[in-house]
């Protein structure tokens, strides 16, 4: 299976500004994918980021909110935009089925 | 209703107890996956499986297709086994669907 860096562990960030979440897998994957857990919660996926594609957005998540970029097949990045204080969770990347759906350490994210 | 549901959400137990999670699911899935979270966030995936039994080390996890339920087991149980267990399903080609989790407690 693929290994996963995912920058950085943690952030505090103050309203309206933004935070960019990062991604690096040790191996060429198709498919990554963009999970929030909110506190207490389980995982819900955000979108599933293709290379060279737009990605695919999850009923309730969109783009201006959520921008991905995928600029190769190993790396990926996920900007929480506008921040409020309802974004704080914890947000984590994944790769697809033909990686064993390796997950990324996580960002834990407090809006403040 | 939640398409995965798990069961207990939480348990507490003794070090060297015998521990079981239940996951049931209501839809169609080509795979399963029990995976574990510590407290810092990062998941781990522990198994994956479509079909009978799978064994690592202290931990086992069954699937029963046509009941459309998963079990995960501890055996022997250690305080650094305490974490949340996730049971996702696999749906059609890719995607996760995740259960609200277990949090499991061991005291020594």
């Amino acid at each position: 299976s693929a290994v996963i860096s995912q920058k950085p562990s943690r952030d505090i960030c103050q309203r309206g500004t933004s935070l960019t979440i990062q991604c690096q897998v040790d191996s060429q994957v198709t498919m990554m994918f963009w999970y929030r857990q909110q506190p207490g919660q389980s995982l819900t996926l955000i979108a599933t980021a293709n290379q060279g594609s737009e990605a695919t957005y999850e009923s309730g998540f969109v783009i201006d909110k959520f921008p991905i970029s995928r600029p190769n097949l190993t790396f990926s990045t996920l900007t929480v935009s506008n921040l409020s204080p309802e974004d704080s969770s914890i947000y984590l990347c994944s790769t697809g089925p033909n990686y064993g759906y390796t997950f990324g350490s996580g960002t834990r994210l407090t809006v403040v | 209703k939640n398409e995965v549901e798990q069961s207990p959400q939480n348990l507490t137990a003794q070090e060297g107890e015998f521990i079981t999670i239940n996951c049931s699911y209501s839809v169609g899935i080509s795979a399963l996956h029990w995976l574990q979270q510590h407290p810092g966030g990062g998941i781990v995936s522990l198994f994956m499986l479509s079909s009978g039994k799978k064994k690592h080390g202290r931990l086992i996890a069954t699937i029963n297709i046509q009941e459309k339920h998963s079990s995960l087991h501890i055996t022997a149980s250690h305080p650094r086994d305490s974490a949340v267990y996730i049971c996702a399903v696999i749906q059609g080609a890719q995607k996760l669907v995740f259960g609200q989790g277990t949090r499991l407690t061991i005291n020594p």
